[in-house]
């Protein structure tokens, strides 16, 4: 079982829409928790830290389930410019990443 | 905010040769790096953590004698690709952690894409 599993994409949706990531996790003792996003061929950017208490930040809202070991990241009003694959993250040590999900936002 | 730079961004080199990637930290000091390593629609994979001064810890699986890390200063690492095939060509991403900061606060660089004909 991979450390980090996400959807399989890519997510095609129109401009405007409502789109939600699904990440899962295998190792319960992890504490920290990120979305990073990567355009093509480009580094990981950070987007957001995730906290059990949920957060927002302007379009993107990131929960955590500690007890499912899940994570989500919901985009509203998607922009052209969200098109780029997101990264869950999860710390073990070390970073471990996902492998991401392909968003793509089409006019 | 943190900057972090590769060099070269992209080099093509034949079977068998060495390519050297250079990682620096451009406005903050580093006492570690991170080389990552990111195939194709896969996700990137933590291949060695280098710290200034002593020997690089490599991940499970990466030979230490193929990529030779060396952390000279707080603002440089290079990683060596020795004996290059084609099955490395990748696309290689450092990463740096302030002296001062978090082990998962990392700033990347924006990478280098490896091609081994």
């Amino acid at each position: 079982r991979k450390e980090v599993e996400q959807d399989p994409g890519p997510f095609n949706v129109p401009e405007g829409a409502t789109v939600a990531f699904n990440c899962t996790y295998s190792n319960s003792a992890s504490q920290s928790f990120f979305w990073y996003r990567q355009d093509c061929r480009k580094e990981p950017k950070l987007l957001m830290s995730v906290y059990s208490s949920g957060n927002e930040d302007g379009r993107f809202t990131a929960q955590l389930n500690r007890a499912s070991q899940y994570i989500s990241l919901l985009i509203r009003d998607s922009k052209l410019s969200d098109s780029a694959t997101y990264l869950c993250v999860v710390t073990g040590g070390k970073l471990i990443f996902g492998q991401g999900t392909e968003l793509s936002v089409k006019p | 905010g943190a900057v972090v730079s590769q060099h070269p961004s992209w080099v093509i080199c034949k079977s068998g040769t060495s390519v050297k990637i250079e990682c620096r930290s451009l406005d903050f000091q580093a006492t570690t790096m991170f080389w990552y390593r990111q195939f194709p629609k896969q996700s990137l994979m933590l291949m060695a953590t280098s710290n200034e001064g002593s020997k690089a810890t490599y991940e499970q699986g990466v030979e230490k004698d193929k990529f030779l890390i060396n952390h000279a200063s707080l603002t440089l690492s290079t990683l060596t690709v020795t004996s290059a095939h084609p099955e490395d060509s990748s696309f290689y991403i450092c990463s740096a952690r302030e002296s001062s900061g978090s082990l998962y606060e990392q700033y990347f660089g924006p990478g280098t894409r490896l091609t081994v004909t």
